[in-house]
Protein backbone atom coordinates (compact mmCIF):
# COMPACT_ATOMS: atom_id res chain seq x y z
CA UNK A 1 0.00 0.00 0.00
CA UNK A 2 1.42 3.08 -1.02
CA UNK A 3 2.19 5.81 2.06
CA UNK A 4 2.92 9.86 1.40
CA UNK A 5 4.87 11.52 4.13
CA UNK A 6 5.31 15.14 4.40
CA UNK A 7 7.79 16.80 6.65
CA UNK A 8 7.35 19.26 8.33
CA UNK A 9 3.56 19.00 9.40
CA UNK A 10 3.90 22.90 9.81
CA UNK A 11 5.97 25.65 9.29
CA UNK A 12 6.23 29.42 10.17
CA UNK A 13 8.92 31.99 7.91
CA UNK A 14 9.17 35.41 7.86
CA UNK A 15 8.26 37.24 4.41
CA UNK A 16 10.82 36.74 1.90
CA UNK A 17 12.61 33.49 2.49
CA UNK A 18 13.13 30.68 0.81
CA UNK A 19 11.61 27.46 1.56
CA UNK A 20 11.73 23.73 0.79
CA UNK A 21 8.68 21.34 2.04
CA UNK A 22 9.37 17.57 1.80
CA UNK A 23 7.52 14.66 0.22
CA UNK A 24 8.30 10.81 0.42
CA UNK A 25 6.40 7.95 -1.05
CA UNK A 26 6.98 4.01 -0.20
CA UNK A 27 6.13 2.95 -3.58
CA UNK A 28 8.44 4.21 -6.48
CA UNK A 29 5.96 3.13 -9.10
CA UNK A 30 3.92 6.10 -9.52
CA UNK A 31 2.62 7.96 -12.99
CA UNK A 32 3.06 11.20 -11.87
CA UNK A 33 3.29 13.54 -8.72
CA UNK A 34 1.24 16.51 -8.00
CA UNK A 35 1.54 19.28 -5.49
CA UNK A 36 -1.76 21.31 -4.67
CA UNK A 37 -2.66 23.91 -2.02
CA UNK A 38 -5.48 23.73 0.14
CA UNK A 39 -7.08 27.12 1.55
CA UNK A 40 -9.01 26.73 4.80
CA UNK A 41 -12.83 26.52 3.75
CA UNK A 42 -11.87 25.67 0.01
CA UNK A 43 -10.95 22.96 -2.34
CA UNK A 44 -7.38 21.76 -3.66
CA UNK A 45 -5.78 23.94 -6.13
CA UNK A 46 -3.34 22.25 -8.26
CA UNK A 47 0.23 23.86 -8.37
CA UNK A 48 2.15 21.94 -10.45
CA UNK A 49 2.17 18.16 -12.21
CA UNK A 50 5.46 16.10 -12.53
CA UNK A 51 5.08 13.07 -14.72
CA UNK A 52 7.33 9.85 -13.85
CA UNK A 53 9.39 10.20 -16.64
CA UNK A 54 10.25 13.70 -15.43
CA UNK A 55 12.85 15.42 -12.75
CA UNK A 56 10.96 18.65 -12.10
CA UNK A 57 8.79 21.40 -13.03
CA UNK A 58 8.37 25.19 -12.35
CA UNK A 59 5.48 27.77 -12.18
CA UNK A 60 6.44 31.48 -11.38
CA UNK A 61 7.96 31.12 -7.69
CA UNK A 62 7.60 27.48 -7.91
CA UNK A 63 9.84 24.87 -8.49
CA UNK A 64 8.96 20.78 -7.76
CA UNK A 65 11.80 18.03 -7.84
CA UNK A 66 10.82 14.96 -8.45
CA UNK A 67 13.28 11.75 -7.48
CA UNK A 68 11.49 8.38 -8.02
CA UNK A 69 13.97 5.77 -7.24
CA UNK A 70 14.19 7.40 -3.89
CA UNK A 71 10.55 8.18 -3.46
CA UNK A 72 11.10 11.84 -3.09
CA UNK A 73 10.32 15.24 -4.02
CA UNK A 74 10.61 18.36 -2.73
CA UNK A 75 8.39 22.12 -3.08
CA UNK A 76 10.67 24.80 -3.35
CA UNK A 77 8.86 28.31 -3.00
CA UNK A 78 11.32 30.95 -3.64
CA UNK A 79 10.88 35.15 -2.02
CA UNK A 80 8.38 33.29 0.06
CA UNK A 81 4.90 36.00 0.49
CA UNK A 82 2.29 35.88 2.88
CA UNK A 83 -0.39 35.01 0.07
CA UNK A 84 1.78 31.70 0.41
CA UNK A 85 -0.09 30.52 3.81
CA UNK A 86 -1.91 27.83 3.03
CA UNK A 87 -1.67 24.26 3.60
CA UNK A 88 0.53 22.06 0.74
CA UNK A 89 -0.65 18.77 -0.03
CA UNK A 90 1.46 16.18 -2.35
CA UNK A 91 -0.22 13.40 -3.80
CA UNK A 92 0.71 10.46 -6.00
CA UNK A 93 -1.05 8.97 -8.74
CA UNK A 94 -0.57 5.09 -9.87
CA UNK A 95 -2.25 4.49 -12.94
CA UNK A 96 -4.76 0.70 -12.67
CA UNK A 97 -7.46 -0.01 -14.42
CA UNK A 98 -7.95 2.88 -16.03
CA UNK A 99 -8.49 5.12 -12.91
CA UNK A 100 -5.61 7.91 -11.53
CA UNK A 101 -6.99 7.99 -7.65
CA UNK A 102 -4.55 10.04 -5.46
CA UNK A 103 -3.22 8.94 -2.87
CA UNK A 104 -2.06 12.45 -0.40
CA UNK A 105 0.04 13.09 1.81
CA UNK A 106 -1.19 14.43 5.15
CA UNK A 107 0.10 18.13 4.22
CA UNK A 108 2.12 21.23 4.86
CA UNK A 109 0.69 24.06 6.68
CA UNK A 110 2.87 27.17 5.82
CA UNK A 111 2.50 30.86 7.25
CA UNK A 112 4.30 33.18 6.33
CA UNK A 113 4.77 36.11 8.45
CA UNK A 114 4.95 40.09 7.64
CA UNK B 1 -16.68 28.75 -16.75
CA UNK B 2 -18.07 26.82 -13.44
CA UNK B 3 -15.71 25.08 -11.29
CA UNK B 4 -16.95 21.94 -9.27
CA UNK B 5 -19.69 22.92 -6.74
CA UNK B 6 -21.06 20.72 -3.90
CA UNK B 7 -23.67 21.09 -1.53
CA UNK B 8 -24.58 21.76 1.12
CA UNK B 9 -21.40 23.42 2.49
CA UNK B 10 -21.93 22.19 5.94
CA UNK B 11 -23.70 19.45 7.32
CA UNK B 12 -24.63 18.79 10.72
CA UNK B 13 -26.49 15.44 11.36
CA UNK B 14 -27.08 13.95 14.38
CA UNK B 15 -25.55 10.30 15.03
CA UNK B 16 -27.58 7.36 13.24
CA UNK B 17 -29.62 9.62 10.71
CA UNK B 18 -28.55 9.39 7.22
CA UNK B 19 -27.38 12.46 4.79
CA UNK B 20 -26.94 12.55 1.42
CA UNK B 21 -24.31 14.87 -0.32
CA UNK B 22 -24.47 16.40 -3.54
CA UNK B 23 -21.60 17.23 -6.73
CA UNK B 24 -21.93 19.27 -9.58
CA UNK B 25 -18.77 18.31 -12.06
CA UNK B 26 -17.97 20.74 -14.63
CA UNK B 27 -19.73 20.22 -17.61
CA UNK B 28 -18.61 17.79 -19.85
CA UNK B 29 -16.10 15.93 -17.63
CA UNK B 30 -16.45 11.90 -17.69
CA UNK B 31 -14.51 11.11 -14.54
CA UNK B 32 -15.82 11.99 -11.17
CA UNK B 33 -13.93 11.25 -7.70
CA UNK B 34 -14.76 11.28 -4.23
CA UNK B 35 -12.59 11.66 -0.88
CA UNK B 36 -12.81 12.16 2.68
CA UNK B 37 -10.51 13.95 4.48
CA UNK B 38 -10.30 14.25 8.42
CA UNK B 39 -8.75 16.32 10.42
CA UNK B 40 -5.10 17.06 10.21
CA UNK B 41 -5.02 14.63 7.42
CA UNK B 42 -5.04 14.07 3.73
CA UNK B 43 -8.42 13.52 1.47
CA UNK B 44 -7.77 9.52 0.58
CA UNK B 45 -9.84 8.13 -1.73
CA UNK B 46 -13.24 6.99 -1.51
CA UNK B 47 -14.88 6.10 -5.31
CA UNK B 48 -14.54 6.84 -8.44
CA UNK B 49 -17.18 7.36 -11.61
CA UNK B 50 -16.00 6.82 -14.90
CA UNK B 51 -19.72 7.94 -16.46
CA UNK B 52 -22.46 6.31 -14.89
CA UNK B 53 -20.37 3.42 -13.60
CA UNK B 54 -18.60 3.04 -10.41
CA UNK B 55 -14.96 2.40 -11.57
CA UNK B 56 -13.62 1.54 -8.32
CA UNK B 57 -15.44 1.91 -5.24
CA UNK B 58 -12.30 0.34 -2.84
CA UNK B 59 -11.90 3.21 -0.16
CA UNK B 60 -15.39 3.05 0.88
CA UNK B 61 -15.10 2.23 3.95
CA UNK B 62 -18.26 -0.35 4.77
CA UNK B 63 -21.80 -0.76 3.36
CA UNK B 64 -23.08 2.46 4.74
CA UNK B 65 -21.13 4.50 2.45
CA UNK B 66 -22.95 4.76 -1.25
CA UNK B 67 -22.56 6.57 -3.95
CA UNK B 68 -24.60 7.40 -7.51
CA UNK B 69 -24.16 9.24 -10.60
CA UNK B 70 -27.25 8.20 -12.62
CA UNK B 71 -27.38 10.23 -15.86
CA UNK B 72 -23.47 10.78 -15.72
CA UNK B 73 -23.25 14.14 -14.09
CA UNK B 74 -24.14 14.90 -10.89
CA UNK B 75 -22.93 12.44 -8.37
CA UNK B 76 -24.78 12.17 -4.92
CA UNK B 77 -22.59 10.11 -1.85
CA UNK B 78 -24.95 8.68 0.29
CA UNK B 79 -24.13 7.93 4.22
CA UNK B 80 -26.32 5.39 6.13
CA UNK B 81 -26.50 4.96 10.01
CA UNK B 82 -23.94 8.56 10.76
CA UNK B 83 -21.52 7.68 13.46
CA UNK B 84 -19.32 10.37 14.90
CA UNK B 85 -16.50 9.03 13.17
CA UNK B 86 -18.03 9.76 9.55
CA UNK B 87 -17.56 13.76 10.38
CA UNK B 88 -15.04 15.54 7.76
CA UNK B 89 -14.68 17.15 5.16
CA UNK B 90 -16.09 15.44 1.70
CA UNK B 91 -13.92 16.32 -1.42
CA UNK B 92 -15.38 15.98 -4.65
CA UNK B 93 -12.99 16.40 -7.77
CA UNK B 94 -13.66 16.04 -11.52
CA UNK B 95 -11.71 15.33 -14.85
CA UNK B 96 -12.13 15.40 -18.27
CA UNK B 97 -10.99 11.80 -18.82
CA UNK B 98 -9.45 9.39 -16.54
CA UNK B 99 -6.03 10.26 -17.56
CA UNK B 100 -6.66 14.17 -16.95
CA UNK B 101 -6.16 16.51 -13.95
CA UNK B 102 -8.59 16.12 -11.57
CA UNK B 103 -9.87 19.75 -10.23
CA UNK B 104 -11.70 19.64 -6.86
CA UNK B 105 -15.19 21.77 -5.74
CA UNK B 106 -15.18 23.25 -2.29
CA UNK B 107 -16.26 20.21 -0.08
CA UNK B 108 -18.38 19.84 2.10
CA UNK B 109 -18.10 19.77 5.78
CA UNK B 110 -19.95 17.06 7.73
CA UNK B 111 -20.39 16.67 11.19
CA UNK B 112 -22.28 14.00 13.01
CA UNK B 113 -23.03 14.72 16.68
Amino acid sequence: KQEVTQIPAALSVPEGENLVLNCSFTDSAIYNLQWFRQDPGKGLTSLLLIQSSQREQTSGRLNASLDKSSGRSTLYIAASQPGDSATYLCAVEKVRGGGNKLTFGTGTQLKVEL
Amino acid sequence: GAGVSQTPSNKVTEKGKYVELRCDPISGHTALYWYRQSLGQGPEFLIYFQGTGAADDSGLPNDRFFAVRPEGSVSTLKIQRTERGDSAVYLCASSLSVVETQYFGPGTRLLVL
